[in-house]
């Protein structure tokens, strides 16, 4: 039963454009959301982070969005760049019922030139 | 830099031959974790320590077994691997509590032959 899911394998986005990364949760104990950026033979990099009190943060090109009545959020990278291109995983916890980081499978995300 | 480092990168084994996993930190965290990721699946949790605390996952295989002898370091352990093994394995560190940020190192990609 995944908790949380990524439903794009993949997404392209030319170069400048918006890019836009969702993610579903079921869990409604989730209070803490992120965004981790993969390069392939690399680890996971902690890209952005939201708590279930705010609705929106944003850092620089990165803007992350939680609904937490649709238990959706999105990823927002504006604009795109070539650099961005990687696999985007979105990841929940809870703080309250003491759960783990739970996963997506990860959106892979090109940028077009 | 402070970070996260796996040894070795890549890794060869035969079906059954024992392996371990290592992983070290300069980030004096206290957790550190341990995931188990196959192609275009999520991470896996299989265990973490908080400290000298071992907290195993429940659907975690016994033939993971993991030590963390100190702070700095901490080992994954693979008694009989298995085909289904062959995955990359992660770890990953955070401050404290389960909704810290984790930092991820860079992988071991491990072959079971």
């Amino acid at each position: 039963d995944q908790q949380v899911k990524q439903n794009s394998p993949s997404l392209s986005v030319q170069e400048g454009r918006i890019s836009i990364l969702n993610c579903d949760y079921t869990n409604s104990m989730f209070d803490y959301f992120l965004w981790y950026k993969k390069y392939p033979a690399e680890g996971p990099t902690f890209l952005i982070s939201i708590s279930s009190i705010k609705d929106k943060n944003e850092d620089g090109r990165f803007t992350v969005f939680l609904n937490k009545s649709a238990k959706h959020l999105s990823l927002h990278i504006v604009p795109s760049q070539p650099g961005d291109s990687a696999v985007y995983f979105c990841a929940a916890s809870s703080a309250s019922g003491n759960t783990p980081l739970v996963f997506g499978k990860g959106t892979r995300l090109s940028v077009i030139a | 830099d402070a970070m996260v480092i796996q040894n070795p990168r890549y890794q060869v084994t035969q079906f059954g031959k024992p392996v371990t996993l290592s992983c070290s930190q300069t980030l004096n965290h206290n957790v550190m974790y341990w995931y188990q990721q196959k192609s275009s699946q999520a991470p896996k949790l299989l265990f973490h320590y908080y400290d000298k605390d071992f907290n195993n996952e429940a659907d975690t295989p016994d033939n993971f077994q993991s030590r963390r002898p100190n702070t700095s370091f901490c080992f994954l352990d693979i008694r009989s691997p298995g085909l289904g093994d062959a995955a990359m394995y992660l770890c990953a560190t955070s401050l404290g509590g389960r909704t810290d940020t984790q930092y991820f190192g860079p992988g071991t990609r491990l072959t079971v032959l």
